[in-house]
């Protein structure tokens, strides 16, 4: 069975810029969510994409925004890049969206904007 | 809005002692309750989590959990720590539904002395 995968592992911007994101979910899972986890603090819910739609948003501006696949794989894209989005972009991914049905995470990318 | 508070921003102990990680949220009704762990430069696993039922829930590692509604409080605790369990812990909460979506804490590092 094959986990979570993100691509890249690390990556490198500078404000303005844009960036999107790749996730893999993991075989047989339907839904998807994004988090961002800042330095020191713990994730915070960016999104989530049942069945190629959003199921709900977490308190993120739209410049963030998001695609899941036919296949169940999924982008986060950012536009406008700023300091404050440097961060850790963690990607889970579950069969449904109830709360009975775990996530699992994938490695996340390491975004840094300078 | 749903909250998730862990006290313990480092926490330090000697391999072999028994290790409680604290926990609390804020939330109206009974919420489903996460605890993960976060090694360096990784995602985030699964340790266990509670729905419903026995308050007192058993985890991979060894590790457990008590819910308990009266003190709003979701503790994990291990009675003997590994040099391995060091990392970063994460409790967080979900509501439930269809939205998907869990509120983590700020995490509490651990550290483990040989």
């Amino acid at each position: 069975e094959t986990g979570v995968t993100q691509s890249p592992t690390h990556l490198i911007k500078t404000r303005g810029q844009q960036v999107t994101l790749r996730c893999s979910s993991q075989s047989g899972h339907n839904t998807v969510s994004w988090y961002q986890q800042a330095l020191g603090q713990g994730p915070q819910f960016i999104f989530q994409y049942y069945r190629e739609e959003e199921n709900g948003r977490g308190n993120f501006p739209p410049r963030f925004s998001g695609l899941q696949f036919p296949n169940y794989s999924s982008e986060l894209n950012v536009n406008a890049l700023e300091l404050d989005d440097s961060a850790l972009y963690l990607c889970a991914s579950s069969l449904g969206t109830e709360s009975n049905q775990p996530q699992h995470f994938g490695d996340g990318t390491r975004l840094s904007i300078l | 809005a749903q909250s998730v508070t862990q006290p313990d921003i480092h926490i330090t102990v000697s391999e072999g002692a028994s290790l409680e990680l604290r926990c609390n949220y804020s939330y109206g009704a009974t919420p489903y309750l996460f605890w993960y762990v976060q090694s360096p430069g990784q995602g985030l696993q699964l340790l266990l989590k509670y729905f419903s039922g026995d308050t007192l829930v058993q985890g991979i590692k060894g590790f457990e959990a008590e819910f308990k509604r009266s003190q709003s409080s979701f503790n994990l605790r291990k009675p003997s720590v590994h040099w391995s369990d060091a990392a970063e812990y994460f409790c967080a909460v979900d509501s439930g539904g269809s939205n998907y979506k869990l509120t983590f804490g700020k995490g509490t590092l651990l550290t483990v002395n040989p």
